[in-house]
Parts: C-alpha cells; sequence; structure tokens
C-alpha cells in the first residue's frame, strides 16, 4: 500500500504569515490528492481536490499545487480561523490513505 | 442540499459488534459511495473502508478485513458500518462522507460531505 508522510507534524506562526505544508507519497499517485481541514472537536472539511482544485466557499488563500509524490498546500496569509489541523489523502486507488496531520497554531 | 445524519453514541463491551447508520437526503442516493473514517481520541484521520450506493461493491482497509460490513438501503437512502469484536484499541469516532464524485467499481473520491460523527466506546 502507498503510505503518506506529512510535514511538519505541526507548526506555529503568526496572522499574515505564508505556512506550507508538506504531503507526500510513497508512490505515485498523479494528482489524486486531497486536502481536508479540522478544527478542534469539528468534523472534517474537504479543502481540495485533484491537487489543486478548491471547493466551494474556501477562500483563496489557500493553495495547492504538485504532482506525481509530493505536494504542497499553502496558506498564503494565515488567519486565525485557520487554526486546525490539515490532512492530506491520497485517492487514486483503495485504500484512500490519510498523511498523518499537520497542526497549525497561532 | 445534501444532509448526512449519523446514529447516536454507542458503548460497547469487549468483544462485542456495533453498527453505525449514515442517513442522506438531499441527492441521488444510489449515484455516489460512501466512505467511512475512524478517529481516534487525540488521534489522526484513519479510512476504514468504501462502499458503492449504486451496486454494494466495498473496499475495505486491510486491518479490517474479516471484521467489518458495510451495507446501504436505497429504499432509505442510509449507509451503515458493522463493525465485530470490537477491542478498546476501536474506540473512536465514525464518520461517514459521501464522496466528491461518481466512483461505481472502487473508492476513488474524497469524502466531500460528512456526517456529525458517531462516538464508540469500547469498554469493559
Amino acid at each position: 500500500d502507498i503510505q503518506m508522510t506529512q510535514s511538519p507534524s505541526s507548526l506555529s506562526a503568526s496572522v499574515g504569515d505564508r505556512v506550507t505544508i508538506t504531503c507526500r507519497a510513497s508512490q505515485g499517485i498523479i494528482n489524486y490528492l486531497a486536502w481536508y481541514q479540522q478544527k478542534p472537536g469539528k468534523v472534517p472539511k474537504l479543502l481540495i481536490n485533484a491537487t489543486s482544485t478548491l471547493q466551494s466557499g474556501v477562500p483563496s488563500r489557500f493553495r495547492g499545487s504538485g504532482s506525481g509524490s509530493d505536494f504542497t498546500l499553502t496558506i498564503s496569509s494565515l488567519q486565525p480561523e485557520d487554526v486546525a489541523t490539515y490532512y492530506c489523502q491520497k485517492y487514486n486507488s483503495a485504500p484512500l490513505t490519510f498523511g498523518p496531520g499537520t497542526k497549525v497554531d497561532i | 442540499q445534501v444532509q448526512v445524519v449519523q446514529s447516536g453514541p454507542e458503548v460497547k463491551k469487549p468483544g462485542a459488534s456495533v453498527k453505525v447508520s449514515c442517513k442522506t437526503s438531499g441527492y441521488t442516493f444510489i449515484n455516489y459511495g460512501i466512505s467511512w473514517v475512524r478517529q481516534a481520541p487525540g488521534q489522526g484521520l484513519e479510512w476504514v473502508g468504501w462502499i458503492s450506493a449504486n451496486n454494494g461493491n466495498t473496499n475495505y482497509a486491510q486491518k479490517f478485513q474479516g471484521r467489518v460490513t458495510m451495507t446501504t438501503d436505497t429504499s432509505t437512502s442510509t449507509a451503515y458500518m458493522e463493525m465485530r469484536s470490537l477491542g478498546s484499541d476501536d474506540t473512536a469516532v465514525y464518520y461517514c462522507g459521501r464522496d466528491l464524485g461518481y466512483c461505481d467499481i472502487s473508492s476513488c473520491s474524497p469524502a466531500a460531505y460528512w456526517g456529525q460523527g458517531t462516538l464508540v466506546t469500547v469498554s469493559s
């Protein structure tokens, strides 16, 4: 099975900072990569699918990029409401493995 | 609008089984699959498996093979996940999520619409 890793596991940044989270697959997954945001005590929310397609209503400060096995989620200007744990997930084939998550604090 | 509502919390003894329901509305049920994901306390998201609401095809994570069964009832637009031989490490919030896109043969889509989660506690 393909394994997913994320780095860093946690980060603390200031409001307005640019934040970058990396997700790596142990094998190529083309662009079948999604990003989820989970705020404390809340249900996960799909932010991005197909590596870079923002879901409706997701602020444009979120951007996904990458291909093959290396992917990135960038928050261009961190806001207080972005405090959350972010997970990547590959979905090219089962199992649809999640990365271990990156906790973002301010 | 798409709505996904899960059944309430469960408390089970080790070795017991649990069946969680996931009732959907606001779309044509058979057009989208349902994924199940769990999250142990303080831990990350773990994919449990997927079922096609169109034909009942399933994918299960290897660690749950033989212990989990996913089904659907198209008459009520409800998906179910049953897990057997529960242990304390199965204590988690179990989520169901409707696929973003259409998948028929096998799981191929992230989950775009999530239920509120069902806490399953396994304790003697």
